[in-house]
Order: C-alpha cells, then structure tokens, then sequence
C-alpha cells in the first residue's frame, strides 16, 4: 500500500536553531514528493517538487532533498515566521491521488 | 480573485440537513480537486475534476456525495443527509490540466461542523 509517513509529529526550535523534518515514503512509481507548508485556518501552500534521488531545491531558509527511500526538509537559521505544519505528497503517477503525510508541526520560538 | 476563493468559510449545521460547499478555482486552471482535511488525518482525496467531467471519483466516501463543475469553472460539492462524521475541513484545489507536477494551488477552505 502506497504510503507517506513524516516525523516528528512536532517540533519545537529556537529561533536561528536549524534543523530537519523527515517523510519516508513507499510510494510504487513514485513521480514526484511535494513539499507544501500550512498556516491554521489555511489551505497548504506549495513549497517543492523532487523528481529523482539526489535532487535538491532551495527556497530562503528551506532545502528539500530527496533519497530513494526518503526526503528531508532542512531548515536553517528558522525565524518565527517559519512556523507552520509542513506537509509532504507522494505522487504516484496520478497527481489525482497525491499521497500526503499527516505533517510535521513547527514552532520557531523568538 | 487571483486565488481559489471557496465559500462559505464556515458552516454549522443539523444532523440530516444538506450542505452546498463551493469552489471558484484560479481563471484558466482545468483541473480542479476536492479534498477533506480532519484532525488527526491526512488530507482525503474525494474527487477531480478536468474541465466538467469528473474521470474520478473514486473518493467520495458514500452515495450521500456528489460534485459538479460548470462551465469548466465553478464547482459545487454537495453532501446530503449529513452525519456528525462528515465534519472536517473541505479543501478544494486547481492546477493547471495534465502537467502532474503535483503543484496544486488551494482555497482556504470550508469548515463544516454536523451537530
């Protein structure tokens, strides 16, 4: 059964305090993990697509980077402004059907 | 709008009545999608959209569903004989048709509460 699992559930950080979120996905015929960022009350907001392993996107403090069994959001030096849960998608060949993770919830605290 | 607007925000209802949920998506996006949002869950697939024709439905959770699109435009999800289960946020979301970049733009949703 395709599937999308991230981890922590939540996470909490200083500000300035990198660090990294996890989505592990088993996905067959994975084409494409999406990475998308949620503010409560809203719908998610778009953030990356990965194709293929060892491909890596940037995005200010935001790095997304895929493995053939994983993907990795890497936040650096976060502000309080990147708080948000941060959603990952699976796309197995049918952008109909994104499989997408329960999310990680960040708090970036001042 | 330059977004995809969806109204009402919210909405409060009584066990068994009917509910309109509905989506103007982004001008000129063809694909259009329905998702339901619970707490504790992952975002639901229940159905696309490509132009007016709906090639899946396949995750409307009962006969009580049912969605439409008109004109290729606005779209209309409609859930009858409500139950206390059927409360969650409904997302809907356009993207431009056949690119399957997985890049889907969302509304801010509606929240449905069954009393």
């Amino acid at each position: 059964e395709d599937q999308v699992t991230q981890s922590p559930e939540a996470l909490r950080l200083q500000e300035g305090e990198s660090s990294s979120l996890n989505c592990s996905y088993t996905v067959s015929g994975l084409r494409g993990l999406f990475w998308y960022r949620q503010d409560p009350g809203k719908g998610p907001e778009f953030l990356f697509t990965l194709y293929s392993a060892g491909e890596e996107k940037e995005k200010e403090r935001l790095k997304a980077t895929l493995t053939k069994k994983e993907s990795f959001l890497h936040i650096t030096a976060p502000k309080p402004e990147d708080s948000a849960t941060y959603l990952c998608a699976g796309n197995a060949g049918n952008n109909r059907k994104l499989i997408w993770g329960l999310g990680t919830s960040l708090a970036v605290n001042p | 709008g330059a977004g995809v607007s969806q109204s009402p925000s919210n909405k409060v209802t009584e066990k068994g009545k009917d509910v309109e949920l509905r989506c103007d998506p982004i001008s000129g996006h063809t694909a259009l999608y329905w998702y339901r949002q619970s707490l504790g869950q992952g975002l639901e697939f229940l159905i696309y959209f490509q132009g007016n024709s709906a090639p899946d439905k396949s995750g409307l959770p009962s006969d009580r569903f049912s969605a439409e699109r008109t004109g290729g435009s606005v779209s209309t999800l409609t859930i009858q004989r409500t139950q206390q289960e059927d409360s969650a946020v409904y997302l809907c979301a356009s993207s431009f048709g056949g690119t399957n970049t997985g890049e889907l733009f969302f509304g801010e949703g509606s929240r449905l509460t069954v009393l």
